[in-house]
């Protein structure tokens, strides 16, 4: 069965360090997430990606962050200057459309540790 | 604006027993709802959605949910716990307000007691 799959499992950084987290996306889907759960609440939208471009954000996702689709099958979440609040699980997901009649599929997440 | 509330962040059930997770929504248009688990060291996987169609909808590993508009619920429940329904549960909603978004709850983690 295709899977969204996530690397690394877990990252630990020093505060203010670039850091790159990876996700592979389902091959046929067209729309890519990036969601995070700090410890002990919900699990928040970041930004949602389609046709190389941004489609949406969330106030979190400010200029520290950015997305890139590199190649045909890889999709990056940066985090330029690293700060102990980013420390949460990013969870990476791709939909096969845009509308809400589909699910998302979610990838098993990395654990970013910012130290 | 869209939220989701789940009450009760631990629930422990005996095995056997049933299992009823809570969950409400605040939309202002029609939702469609989502359940997602999560096994320990695994990602979010869908277990049943809600989308306008039939209100009691059937999941995977013996799940279901009702929507209950007046109740503005979609309380996920399962008549027979096993061990390995020992889970992260979330609820989420996607309304065409929210664009691609999904709004997720902040999970239950559901215990089962052998």
């Amino acid at each position: 069965e295709p899977e969204v799959t996530q690397t690394p499992s877990h990252q630990v950084t020093q505060m203010g360090q670039e850091v790159i987290l990876r996700c592979v996306p389902i091959s046929n889907h067209l729309y890519f997430y990036w969601y995070r759960q700090i410890l002990g609440q919900k699990v928040e939208f970041l930004v949602s990606f389609y046709n190389n471009e941004i489609s949406e954000k969330s106030e979190i996702f400010d200029d520290q962050f950015s997305v890139e689709r590199p190649d045909g099958s890889n999709f990056t979440l940066k985090i330029r200057s690293t700060k102990l609040e980013d420390s949460a699980m990013y969870f990476c997901a791709s939909s096969r459309g845009r509308d809400r009649y589909f699910e998302a599929f979610f990838g098993q997440g990395t654990r970013l540790t910012v130290v | 604006a869209q939220s989701v509330t789940q009450l009760g962040s631990h629930v422990s059930v005996s095995e056997g027993a049933l299992v009823l997770l809570r969950c409400n929504y605040s939309s202002s248009v029609p939702p469609y709802l989502f359940w997602y688990v999560q096994y320990p060291n695994q990602g979010l996987q869908l277990l049943l959605k809600y989308t306008s169609a039939a209100t009691l909808v059937k999941g995977i590993n013996g799940f279901e949910a009702e929507f209950k508009k007046s109740e503005t619920s979609f309380h996920l429940t399962k008549p027979s716990a096993h061990m390995s329904d020992a889970a992260e549960y979330f609820c989420a909603v996607r309304t065409t307000n929210t664009g691609n978004q999904f709004y997720f709850g902040t999970g239950t983690s559901l215990t089962v007691i052998p």
